[in-house]
């Protein structure tokens, strides 16, 4: 079955302190994987997927298919980073359904 | 530019109630389109998605249908709303057509439900 599994409902952490958010899926083909990101107030949104490789805000996200996992870290977090993340799995490429994870929420304390 | 537009942003309906939400797609043609639930203390739930006119896939059996009248538009509904069909909803869409990998998808704002 596809699952993705996010272990913590809240993480805070203080301002400048390394972040990671777990993120461990469950998937018999070859995944692709998403960070959404929604911030107070704001729509859901694509923070950075495993096949682009990239860095957003500072944030960096490696697919560990031995673990399978996809942890989304930041070695310096900001205040302005607090918002609730999404892990997500896409299922299958033509119809692009996505698959959540339950949400990590981010309070970067002052 | 593409645009998703999702109403109503809040409501308040009484059990039994009949549904209606909408969602609509500006600046694309042949979107795929989605609607997800976020339910207190769980994730985001993928209930129906839609790869053109009248073709609706359902995830989830429910309390709820949904229709795609026309390329842009996506309608979530249902006939008598229980207690549980309170939740947070959005509305998505996705270039149509794509094989290819790095599938992004788009979200509205959200519609609120509560049942009382």
């Amino acid at each position: 079955a596809q699952r993705v599994t996010q272990p913590e409902k809240l993480l805070s952490v203080f301002k400048g302190a390394p972040v990671e958010l777990k993120c461990n899926y469950s998937y018999s083909g070859s995944p692709e994987l998403f960070w959404y990101v929604q911030y107070s107030r704001q729509r859901l949104q694509l923070l950075l997927r495993h096949i682009s490789r990239e860095s957003i805000k500072g944030f960096t996200a490696d697919l560990n298919k031995g673990e399978t996992s996809f942890h989304l870290k930041k070695p310096f977090a900001q205040e302005e980073d607090s918002a609730m993340y999404y892990c997500a799995l896409s299922a299958s490429s033509n119809t692009g359904k996505l698959i959540f994870g339950q949400g990590t929420t981010l309070q970067v304390k002052p | 530019s593409q645009t998703i537009h999702q109403w109503p942003a809040t409501l308040v309906q009484p059990v039994g109630s009949p549904l209606s939400l909408e969602c609509t797609v500006e600046g694309t043609s042949n979107p795929n389109l989605y609607w997800y639930r976020q339910a207190a203390g769980r994730g985001l739930q993928l209930l129906f998605y839609s790869v053109g006119i009248g073709q609706i896939s359902s995830e989830v059996p429910q309390n709820l249908s949904a229709s795609r009248p026309q390329d842009r538009q996506f309608i979530l509904s249902s006939k008598k709303l229980l207690l549980s069909d309170s939740g947070f909803y959005l509305c998505a869409w996705k270039a149509g057509g794509e094989l290819t990998t790095g599938n992004t998808i788009y979200f509205g704002e959200g519609s609120w439900l509560t049942v009382v």
